[in-house]
């Protein structure tokens, strides 16, 4: 059965430092992943995705993730947060029982100033 | 193109009543799955249509029913409110399934009075 946490449900930087966001997943055969990120009072919008091509995926806003299939883990970084960053990141793993994807908990990120 | 689209975005009920939510897919997107999202369960699928047949359920009582029609368009009900119904409701286009990358809509607040 398909799988994933999130490491940390709150993670605080300051503007202008690296952002790493932590993801294990668990899948008995090569999954899809993705990051998605959602702002107070908005839906969730893709950051990227890992389909079984490159394991370092580039995505939107300066986020990137690497696959790492012997750590079954799909960290999510940026190499410097800005102040927009700020919001709730969940990772996510395709392959329910129900056909469905399924989420992590979720980790909030603040940035300060 | 233009993104998904959920109406209304906010929705006030009362215990015992019924609601339903619209949601209006991508162009050319053929799945449209639901999800509820609350503050304890996180994000929760309730269920996949795709040309209007319903494909994958989550596990949800009967009072939560959905359809779709053929121009995608999908409509979900809930039935006999309940507090615990209060949530924010995602719904989330796709062009092939639920298990691919999948394109939220704004979600529909309700709150159970």
């Amino acid at each position: 059965a398909q799988s994933v946490t999130q490491l940390d449900s709150h993670v605080s930087v300051s503007e202008g430092t690296p952002v790493l966001l932590r993801c294990n997943y668990s899948s008995s055969y090569s999954p899809s992943l993705f990051w998605y990120v959602q702002h107070p009072n908005k839906g969730l919008q893709l950051l990227l995705k890992y389909t079984s091509a490159a394991t370092l995926v580039k995505g939107i806003n300066g986020f990137e993730a690497e696959f790492k299939k012997s750590e079954t883990s799909f960290h999510l970084t940026k190499p410097s947060a800005h102040m927009s960053d700020a919001a709730e990141y969940f990772c996510v793993v395709s392959g329910g029982s129900q056909g469905n994807l399924i989420f992590g908990k979720g980790t909030k990120l603040s940035v300060k100033p | 193109k233009a993104g998904v689209t959920q109406t209304p975005r906010y929705l006030i009920k009362t215990r015992g009543q019924q609601v339903t939510l619209s949601c209006s897919p991508i162009s050319g997107h053929r799945s449209v799955s639901w999800y509820q999202q609350t503050p304890g369960q996180g994000l929760q699928f309730l269920f996949e249509y795709f040309s209007e047949t319903q494909r994958n359920k989550g596990n949800f009582p009967g009072r939560f029913s959905g359809r779709q029609f053929s121009n995608s368009r999908s409509e979900m009900n809930v039935s006999t409110l309940e507090l615990g119904d209060s949530a924010l409701y995602l719904c989330a286009s796709s062009l092939t399934g639920a298990v691919y990358e999948q394109y939220f809509g704004p979600g529909t607040r309700l709150t159970v009075t």
